[in-house]
């Protein structure tokens, strides 16, 4: 069974940071592309980054681009998005997915999402 | 980047009824590049459709997608209870990747 759980949401202050990490289980993660996906009430679902299933590839939003950085360990079957400068605009509930297709993707499995909450 | 416009944004209907869910997009995302997913309260969404018209594994039957270039239809052919939720649809033909702002299918 394919399993995506994300941990490392909390509070934090503007211009702080946070490490947010998904950990894969029941597919062979080293062969796919993830990506990170954002969800808010006025703004809704925003694609945030992905990264190619080596590593060697990762693509932002134009929103965090300089913020945020996307990585795995494969070894680990575990993504990570290194989240800077956080700003209020950035809070949201998180998910990792896994991704299908060619190039520009669509997500067939979701971790069940971290909240982060940026506020002073 | 392609913006991906829903309605109705709230669609009141009574189980066993029939629920058609549209999707357009402001330019074509090519012929088959949209999915369609479901999502619950407190929950993460659910892939329901891919390539437009391809069930992702273990979705009923009775969920099925339509359409293709700038004009996309989910349907669900008769509504079961736990149906009740959200829709949303996104594109995978431009990047970068976009969703819709979602539809509410609600008990009448």
């Amino acid at each position: 069974e394919v399993q995506l759980v994300e941990s490392g949401g909390g509070l934090v202050q503007p211009g702080g940071s946070l490490r947010l990490s998904c950990a894969a289980s029941g597919f062979t993660f080293s062969t796919y592309w993830m990506s990170w996906v954002r969800q808010t009430p006025g703004k809704g679902l925003e694609w945030v980054a992905n990264i190619k299933f080596d590593g060697t590839e990762q693509f932002y939003v134009d929103s965090v681009k300089g913020r945020f950085t996307i990585s795995r360990d494969n070894a680990k079957n575990s993504m990570y998005l290194q989240m800077n400068s956080l700003r209020a605009e950035d809070t949201a509930v998180y998910y990792c997915g896994r991704c299908r297709g060619r190039s520009i993707y669509y997500f067939d499995y979701w971790g069940q999402g971290a909240l982060v909450t940026v506020a002073s | 980047e392609i913006v991906l416009t829903q309605s109705p944004g709230t669609l009141s209907l009574s189980p066993g009824e029939r629920a058609t869910l549209s999707c357009r997009a402001s330019q074509s995302v090519g012929s088959t590049s949209l999915a369609w997913y479901q999502q619950k309260l407190g929950q993460a969404p659910r892939l329901l459709i891919y390539g437009a018209s391809s069930r992702a594994t273990d979705i009923p039957d009775r969920f099925s997608g339509s359409g293709s270039g700038t004009d996309f239809t989910l349907t669900i052919s008769r509504l079961e209870p736990e149906d009740f939720a959200v829709y949303y649809c996104q594109q995978y033909g431009s990047s970068p990747l976009t969703f819709g702002g979602g539809t509410k299918v609600e008990i009448k």
